[in-house]
């Protein structure tokens, strides 16, 4: 089974600009979580959608939104982007069962590196 | 607010000896943890977890022990091996039908020869 692909791997952008990163979760998997890792603060939650809709979201301004399709692929931009927006975002997928005692294990993708100039 | 914080950032241990990694949490609501390991330019992957029902989970070398009443949670990988040397995170979740998990800020470990 193929695992969570990312899109692109490497970004460099500028100041101002704006940025569309893509996910595709391993096949089966509904549910798509967004992260932005950076040194100082670890992996930060940024939203989590599951059938094309945004059930969580995390302590992000609105300049990061995200959706997903009808497929599970799910689609992150930045607007405006910021110097301190340079981070690696990365994409997790999960089956999430309901009603599964395991809990809901999250696969990663290996991310995509965002550099903003 | 950091509900899950990992306060050693580094850990260095000798190849064979036991590695312990810890993390502790403030939300008393969390009823499952889990445990990545993260190589440079690659995502975090799945390592082990434990439902806020038990309190050890083993998977081989690797342990997870939970103490619910102090909100900690360790791992212990006995023996220690080279390709241990990774970025550990923990994680916690309220198990839900719309989870949200919150991960911990991570410990690199290096393990030396």
């Amino acid at each position: 089974k193929a695992g969570v692909t990312q899109t692109p791997r490497y970004l460099i952008k500028t100041r101002g600009q704006q940025v569309t990163l893509s996910c595709s979760p391993i096949s089966g998997h509904r549910s798509v979580s967004w992260y932005q890792q950076t040194p100082g603060q670890g992996l930060q939650f940024l939203f989590e959608y599951f059938s094309e809709t945004q059930r969580n979201k995390g302590n992000f301004p609105g300049r990061f939104s995200g959706r997903q399709f009808s497929n599970s692929r799910s689609e992150m931009n930045v607007s405006t982007l910021e110097l301190g927006d340079s981070a690696l975002y990365l994409c997790a997928s999960s089956f999430l069962q309901s009603g599964t005692p395991q809990g809901d294990t999250q696969y990663f993708g290996p991310g995509t590196r965002l550099t903003v100039l | 607010d950091q509900q899950v914080k990992q306060n050693s950032p580094s850990l260095s241990v000798q190849e064979g000896r036991i590695s312990i990694l810890n993390c502790d949490y403030t939300n008393s609501m969390f009823d499952y943890f889990l445990w990545y390991k993260k190589y440079p330019a690659e995502g975090p992957t799945f390592l082990i977890s434990i439902s806020s029902i038990k309190d050890k989970n083993e998977d081989g070398r690797f342990t997870v022990f939970l103490n619910k009443s102090a909100k900690h949670l360790s791992l212990h990988i006995v023996p220690s091996q080279p390709g241990d040397s990774a970025v550990y995170f923990c994680a916690a979740e309220v198990y839900s039908s719309a989870s949200k998990i919150i991960f911990g800020s991570g410990t690199r470990l290096s393990i030396r020869p």
